[in-house]
């Protein structure tokens, strides 16, 4: 089964906009918390990550919102421009070292 | 980026015959994983491996074995190739960098069976 859910499975949004993507998960052994980008053709690169002790993280125009009780984590992306159209996943991380992704999000920006 | 390679890149199979797909890395990782990645599910894991010859099962692992005689090397096997096994599958590595852990990717490997 799915061990973190993501939403929407795709997402428009005009340049200078601030896109949303939402995950939720159920499993609260769960300690790390990673954003990963993934353009056409190439595997998926970190972009941000946090960890349950916090409840938000910047990176530049990237921000990941926390919410422990909610079981529910964000990326919010500042001032979007076009070269941010890819394909986001969040993750969730056990202390095994193993990552289960959601089913990604395509963002795209427009000029 | 991380020293991490996967080879095939392309592979066009028949249905029925073995493949073994093949991750190289240079960074000396414990970890390694194979990721299928298909349209609507995301990126699934398959096998993962957390020291030479200790492998463990993911959760789509049916139809897929892996072994790992050196800590460089993770290899993918098909032993008999189907029609829902035509995917792209990832390569990954784990480590600890600026205090955080982190999965680097291969490039991926697109795999068609036929």
């Amino acid at each position: 089964q799915q061990q973190v859910k993501q939403s929407p499975q795709s997402l428009i949004v005009q340049k200078g906009g601030i896109p949303i993507i939402n995950c939720a998960y159920e499993n609260t052994a769960f300690d790390y918390f990673p954003w990963y980008q993934q353009f056409p053709g190439k595997g998926p690169a970190l972009l941000i990550a946090i960890r349950p002790d916090v409840s938000e993280k910047k990176e530049g125009r990237f921000t990941i919102s926390f919410n422990k009780s909610a079981k529910q984590f964000s990326l919010h992306i500042m001032d979007s421009q076009p070269g941010d159209s890819a394909t986001y996943f969040c993750a969730v991380y056990t202390g095994a070292n193993n990552l289960f992704f959601g089913t990604g999000t395509r963002l795209t920006v427009i000029p | 980026d991380a020293g991490i390679t996967q080879s095939p890149r392309h592979k066009v199979t028949e249905t029925g015959t073995p493949v073994t797909l093949r991750c190289h890395q240079t960074e000396n990782h414990r970890y390694m994983y194979w990721y299928r990645q298909d349209p609507g599910h995301g990126l699934r894991l398959i096998h993962y491996s957390y020291g030479v010859k200790d492998t463990d099962k993911g959760e789509v692992s049916d139809g897929y074995s892996v072994s790992r005689s050196k800590t460089e090397d993770f290899l993918l096997t098909l032993e008999s190739a189907t029609s829902s096994q035509t995917s792209v599958y990832f390569c990954a590595i784990s480590g600890r960098r600026g205090g955080n852990t982190e999965a680097f990717f291969g490039q991926g490997t697109r795999l068609t069976v036929v």
